[in-house]
């Protein structure tokens, strides 16, 4: 079945290290992605999204992903975390089937320790 | 901008009544309403996408019945769990596309619901 896969669930760091959060998709033809966060008792936000262009998208608060089409790949990244960034991603991947449906990733946990 | 309201944030109920849940974009025009669901640590799994001023289209193995979506009016759409039952305790998340943006959706915080 087509998917959304985000293989890390779970990833503890320490402040300052860096992030890679892996998403990989299985759609074939044009997708638009997006990376979400949700912190703590709080609403999905979006992180940065990707429609055309430029592969590599810069998003707030210091985050940038990489689309890979080879790779059918969308990953996150983070130079330098900190202890705010703790909190819940999601990828999310609207496939071309003309509906605007997203269909989301498992989600990956973070837990950034001061 | 771009904001999604949700209400009520909790609400707890007992098993056979029904309950509402409310989403509202507060400073835009949302053609396109979803209404996810969302169990502990899982992904969101999308129920129905709802557009103003027609049916709402629900994911397979959703009961229509059961989820009745209605999108009255350009800022409003309400879930209604009829008959509720334990199993459909959960965290129900809407979220809204603008009016011309479909690709891009604005999350509401979420309303737990629990079925004693």
């Amino acid at each position: 079945a087509q998917s959304v896969s985000q293989h890390n669930h779970h990833v503890i760091l320490s402040e300052a290290a860096s992030l890679e959060l892996g998403c990989n998709y299985s759609y074939g033809g044009t997708v638009n992605l997006f990376w979400y966060v949700q912190y703590p008792g709080q609403h999905l936000q979006l992180l940065l999204k990707y429609f055309s262009g430029d592969p590599l998208v810069k998003g707030i608060k210091g985050f940038e992903a990489e689309f890979i089409k080879s790779k059918f790949s969308f990953n996150l990244r983070k130079p330098s975390v900190q202890w705010s960034d703790t909190a819940e991603y999601f990828c999310a991947v609207i496939p071309p089937s003309g509906t605007y449906k997203y269909i989301f990733g498992t989600g990956t946990r973070l837990k950034v320790l001061a | 901008g771009a904001v999604v309201s949700q209400h009520p944030s909790w609400v707890i109920c007992k098993s056979g009544t029904s309950v509402k849940i409310e989403c509202r974009s507060l400073d835009f025009q949302a053609t396109t309403m979803f209404w996810y669901r969302q169990f502990p640590k899982q992904s969101l799994m999308l129920m129905a996408t709802s557009n103003e001023g027609s049916k709402a289209t629900y994911e397979q193995g959703v009961e229509k019945d059961k989820f009745l979506i209605n999108h009255a009016s350009l800022t409003l759409s309400t879930l209604t769990v009829t008959s509720a039952h334990p199993e459909d305790s959960s965290f129900y998340i809407c979220s809204a596309a603008a009016s011309g943006g479909f690709y891009e959706q604005y999350f509401g915080p979420g309303t737990r619901l629990t079925v004693t």
